[in-house]
């Protein structure tokens, strides 16, 4: 069973770092690539960024390009999402979300950890 | 980036009735088109990739249809379970991957 999970998530203050951490297991993490997503209290979808399976292709979105990190610990089965300089409109619940074979749809999500930047 | 657009916001169906959801995007995605369904308080869950290939364990009551900009998402006979909210994502003109803002389907 493909199992992703999120740990890292708290409260900051702005301008305050914080590292998110997505364990997967179920399947094999090597092969595939893998996204991060946030959603905003009661707002849609908003993905931040991608990594490919080596780890050697990555993106973000325009809104956190600069300020955030993603890398990946294929021996651990491990994806990380490095935050720094975080901001209020940072606040969301942020999913790990494994690429698919076929083209970079969301097949698998963690349940989500949930980060708040506020004083 | 190409913009996704899902309206109406919110859909109000009777239970077993059918309802056919929208998705418009800016520019040709190819089939490059999923969709999602969340419900509250839970992860997303893909319903259908390739805007018409249904992902594993889903029911065949959904369907997708649709190619270039115009895609569509159909229940039949609606369940319970079914309410939700319901997102489509393309995957063709990335980065960024782009989402709609979401469909909610409530009980009329």
């Amino acid at each position: 069973e493909v199992q992703l999970v999120e740990s890292g998530g708290g409260l900051v203050q702005p301008g305050g770092s914080l590292r998110l951490s997505c364990a997967a297991s179920g399947f094999s993490f090597s092969s595939y690539s893998m996204n991060w997503v946030r959603q905003a209290p009661g707002k849609g979808l908003e993905w931040v960024s991608y990594i490919v399976a080596s780890g050697n292709i990555i993106y973000y979105a325009d809104s956190v390009k600069g300020r955030f990190t993603i890398s990946r610990d294929n021996a651990k089965n491990s994806l990380y999402l490095h935050m720094n300089s975080l901001r209020a409109e940072d606040t969301a619940v942020y999913y790990c979300a494994r690429g698919g074979a076929t083209g970079n749809f969301a097949g698998y999500w963690g349940q989500g950890t949930k980060v708040t930047v506020s004083s | 980036e190409t913009v996704m657009t899902q309206s109406p916001a919110t859909l109000s169906v009777s239970p077993g009735e059918s309802v056919t959801l929208p998705c418009r995007a800016s520019q040709s995605v190819s089939n490059n088109l999923a969709w999602y369904q969340q419900k509250p308080g839970q992860p997303p869950r893909l319903l259908i990739y390739g805007a018409s290939s249904r992902a594993s364990g889903i029911p065949a009551r959904f369907s997708g249809s649709g190619s270039g900009t115009e895609f569509t998402l159909t229940i039949s006979s609606l369940q319970s379970e079914d309410f939700a909210v319901y997102y489509c994502q393309q995957y063709n003109n990335w980065p960024p991957l782009t989402f709609g803002g979401g469909t909610k389907v409530e009980i009329k």
